[in-house]
């Protein structure tokens, strides 16, 4: 079964502050996305990440891929309150024809 | 840029009663998802379609079902609300080929009482 997990599932920074949220998955995937969804609203899609080594930045954050690791990250640089929301990483689930598997995503609050 | 709607941002039923949840895309997209979000679950596929009048059953279909006579449409039916289906429910729609982002409209918040 194919498992998507991320870490932390909660965190609390302070504006300014530097921080990593990972995603981690259990198959071979060269395809990940990452979401953002804020409070009482849809998801957003952010990020899409194609192959590995793959990088994208937009703003304050920055999305890497690495297939080999089946690790991605979502690095937060110099935090602002605006960027506070849950951010969920997600994988293509293999055999299914365009399903994604979904983290159970990470509530980033960002306090001044 | 990509619009998925649905049909009501907050809808309150009572228990028994049939509920229509209906999703509409605007970019020829092949595939449609419902799914439902609750605190602590996370995001869980009811079902989903990848063509007109195909359904496939997600991860938790029981207690629901699903029809898609448009390509543009795929509304979601509850036969006989129960309080348990007090949830968030999101529609997506992606491309069948290429990259797969799914596209999520904004949301129908569903109490049942």
């Amino acid at each position: 079964e194919l498992k998507v997990e991320q870490n932390p599932l909660f965190l609390s920074m302070q504006e300014g502050k530097n921080y990593t949220i990972y995603c981690n998955y259990s198959t071979t995937s060269d395809r990940l996305y990452w979401y953002r969804q804020d409070p009482g609203k849809s998801l957003e899609s952010l990020f899409v990440l194609l192959s590995n080594g793959a990088v994208k930045q937009e703003g304050r954050l920055m999305a890497s891929l690495d297939t080999k690791a089946r690790l991605s990250t979502l690095h937060i640089t110099a935090a602002v309150h605006d960027l506070s929301a849950t951010y969920f990483c997600a994988v293509d689930d293999w055999g299914s024809q365009g399903n994604l598997i979904f983290g159970k995503g990470t509530k980033l609050s960002v306090k001044p | 840029d990509v619009k998925v709607t649905q049909s009501s941002r907050y809808l309150v039923k009572r228990t028994g009663e049939k509920v229509f949840l209906e999703c509409v895309q605007d970019m020829d997209h092949e595939n449609m998802f419902w799914y439902r979000q609750d605190p602590g679950l996370g995001l869980r596929l009811i079902y989903f379609s990848y063509d007109v009048k195909m359904k496939e059953k997600g991860d938790i279909p029981e207690g629901y079902s699903v029809s898609r006579e448009k390509k543009e449409r795929f509304s979601l039916i509850l036969e006989s609300a129960s309080t348990n289906q007090t949830s968030m429910y999101l529609c997506a729609s992606s491309f069948r080929t290429g990259p797969g982002t799914q596209y999520f409209g904004p949301g129908t918040r569903l109490l049942v009482l």
